[in-house]
């Protein structure tokens, strides 16, 4: 069927460590990928995408990370911050040829200064 | 700010009443999505329009419709409410229909009394 799943539900980090957050997705067939930050009373905001073509991708202090043979996605948060509390939430797009997305259940970061 | 707005922020009402849940997309973005956010449901997918046309639908259900107009703002409708339609109701836009960022505006708070 159609799943995305996170590992944990809740990671605490130290201020300026790195943080891992990762997802499981069990459509094989999915080839596009997002993660999207979730703060209280607000919505899902993208953080970074990628396409089934690739396996690494680098933003602004995030890099995500594809690996299609055991269909795992991690997302990589450098020098985390206070502000980086959030729930942080995968998505895939599944095997339709829709925009429709596959959220995960979501990881709450919790940043300790 | 996702550039995505959603009116209004909170609605309250009771059993058995309609409602009418209005967004407006980024400007440029032809494709509007509608996602519910539940506790126990999590993220889920309920339609998409594109350029006023219906594209996909998930798990919505019969008491609820969805319209695109000219104008590309959107609108959900929920009819004959019930307690457990009590949820976040999030819009999303992107340009084009597939593999593309998905913005998502604020929700709307929906509680049934």
């Amino acid at each position: 069927g159609e799943s995305v799943g996170l590992h944990l539900p809740t990671l605490s980090v130290q201020e300026g460590d790195n943080s891992i957050i990762n997802c499981a997705y069990s459509n094989s067939a999915s080839d596009y990928f997002i993660w999207y930050k979730q703060e209280s009373g607000k919505g899902p905001q993208f953080i970074i995408d990628i396409r089934s073509n690739m396996d690494k991708r680098q933003g602004q202090r995030v890099t995500v990370l594809l690996n299609k043979t055991v269909k795992h996605l991690s997302l990589q948060i450098a020098a985390t911050q206070p502000g980086d509390s959030a729930v942080y939430f995968c998505a895939e797009n599944g095997s339709s040829n829709t925009g429709k997305l596959i959220f995960g259940q979501g990881t709450t970061l919790q940043v300790k200064p | 700010d996702s550039g995505v707005t959603q009116t209004p922020k909170h609605l309250i009402t009771a059993t058995g009443q309609r409602v009418t849940l209005r967004c407006s997309p980024r400007s440029g973005d032809l494709s509007v999505y509608w996602y519910q956010q539940s506790l126990d449901q999590g993220l889920q997918f309920l339609i998409h329009y594109y350029n006023g046309e219906e594209r996909a639908k998930g798990n919505i259900l019969e008491r609820f419709s969805a319209q695109q107009f000219p104008d590309l703002h959107s609108e959900l409708n929920l009819s004959s409410l019930e307690l457990g339609d009590s949820a976040l109701y999030f819009c999303a836009s992107s340009v084009g229909t597939q593999k593309q960022p998905q913005h998502f505006g604020d929700g709307t708070r929906l509680s049934i009394l």
